[in-house]
């Protein structure tokens, strides 16, 4: 069955240290990944898509096909990093788009 | 360009009322989809469409149906609602034709007393 795992719910890190939220997937078909974000009571918007390979806001996340991972990566955390972060995935031979439960990132200062 | 709209912000209902909610974009994107979004669920597709006219189920489309009459319209309705509805609806919409991330809407907050 096709599923998004993000293991953490909630990853508290000190500002300036570095960031890794963690997602995994299941699909044997060909994968599309993404990277949403919500800050406090606004919508989703993106962050990244694996096809694009930008870095965003300082964010990278490299799409491993083998491990089916496609972590989300930040050297220096700052504090408007604050926010609830859902990793999704795109399946091409249905349509549909499903997310992980997402994990809340907290900066402390 | 509003993007996706989603209407109402907020709703109220009893058990057993019923209400639609309305999802309407003006991007032309051919795809879009509901889902709802409740503490450490994340998001839950409930159904979607690839097209004007079609609709398929995802997750949980049990309690809610759904019609795609007009390409820019997305509706999403609770013909009986229960108190297990109570939860915050997004709406989306993407193109693949395009190759387009997919656009969210602000939330409906319903809360079924």
């Amino acid at each position: 069955a096709q599923r998004v795992t993000q293991p953490e719910k909630l990853l508290s890190v000190f500002k300036g240290a570095p960031v890794e939220l963690k997602c995994n997937y299941s699909y044997s078909g060909s994968p599309e990944l993404f990277w949403y974000v919500q800050y406090s009571r606004q919508r989703l918007q993106l962050l990244l898509r694996h096809i694009s390979r930008e870095s965003i806001k300082g964010f990278t996340a490299d799409l491993n096909k083998g491990e089916t991972s496609f972590h989300l990566k930040k050297p220096f955390a700052q504090e408007e990093d604050s926010a609830m972060y859902y990793c999704a995935l795109r399946m091409n031979r249905d349509d549909k788009i499903i997310f992980g439960k997402g994990t809340r990132l907290h900066i402390l200062p | 360009n509003a993007g996706v709209t989603q209407t109402p912000k907020f709703r109220v209902l009893k058990t057993g009322q019923s209400m639609t909610l309305l999802c309407a974009q003006d991007m032309n994107h051919e795809y879009m989809y509901w889902y709802r979004q409740d503490p450490g669920m994340g998001l839950r597709l409930i159904h979607y469409s690839v097209g004007e006219g079609t609709t398929a189920k995802g997750e949980v489309p049990d309690g809610y149906n759904v019609s795609r009459l007009k390409k820019q319209n997305f509706l999403l309705g609770l013909e009986s609602a229960a108190p297990s509805q109570t939860s915050v609806y997004f709406c989306a919409s993407t193109s693949h034709l395009m190759n387009t991330e997919a656009f969210f809407g602000q939330g409906t907050r319903l809360t079924v007393v």
